[in-house]
């Protein structure tokens, strides 16, 4: 069966820090990977999404990156948080097929302050 | 664009009740459609989906949902309500082909005793 591990669970970081969250999928290949961030109130917001090694798209101008170096790893980044990066991020895995579900990690609580 | 709206902000029933979180989509195609549950600082679980097959979906934990073309609609209903029901629920369409998932804004279910 397929799992999704995200981590760190939780990250308190200062304004100005870098950022690197990482995700990993085991038990399929080839999968879609997205990263969501998730503000109080606001729902889902789709930050980045690949469907290959090296292909990243991005879906808002942002303080953040995306980089998928291995099939199912993503990882996201910022060389300098930002206040308004506060939030709730969740990473999520698809198959590589139309219409279908995801399936999402944990998520990782980051409060910039 | 497909996209997705939840009616209600905040729910509340009295545990026994039965439970109605309304959905309404827009999209230029036949639509995949899912519901997503989220207890506080977790992930997103399926609870069910709907992929052009029978229009009435099961899902887990006794919920269920009916796709409606004529009306774009795809509420959830539970005709019971528990308390470990208590959580916030998203209404979810798959994109024109299948890469990305749009969010509702969520809905918050509070259960009372």
């Amino acid at each position: 069966s397929q799992t999704i591990h995200q981590w760190p669970a939780t990250l308190v970081q200062p304004v100005g820090s870098p950022l690197s969250l990482e995700c990993t999928v085991e038990g399929t290949s080839n999968p879609n990977l997205y990263w969501y961030r998730q503000a109080a109130g606001r729902g889902l917001q789709l930050l980045f999404y690949s469907v290959g090694i090296g292909q990243i798209s991005s879906e808002v101008p942002q303080n953040l990156s995306a980089s998928r170096p291995q099939d199912r790893q993503f990882i996201l980044s910022s060389k300098k948080l930002l206040l308004s990066d506060s939030g709730f991020y969740l990473c999520a895995w698809s198959f590589n097929r139309g219409n279908t579900e995801a399936f999402f990690g944990q998520g990782t609580r980051l409060t910039v302050v | 664009a497909q996209s997705v709206t939840q009616l209600d902000s905040h729910v509340s029933v009295s545990e026994g009740t039965p439970v109605l979180l309304r959905c309404n989509y827009s999209s230029s195609y036949s639509p995949s459609l899912f519901w997503y549950v989220q207890h506080p600082n977790k992930g997103l679980q399926l609870l069910l989906k709907y992929t052009s097959a029978a229009t009435l979906v099961k899902g887990i934990n006794g919920f269920e949902a009916e796709f409606k073309k004529s009306e774009t609609s795809f509420h959830l209903t539970k005709p019971s309500a528990h308390m470990s029901d208590a959580a916030e629920y998203f209404c979810v369409v798959s994109e024109a082909g299948g890469n990305k998932l749009v969010f509702g804004a969520g809905t918050i279910l509070r259960v009372k005793s």
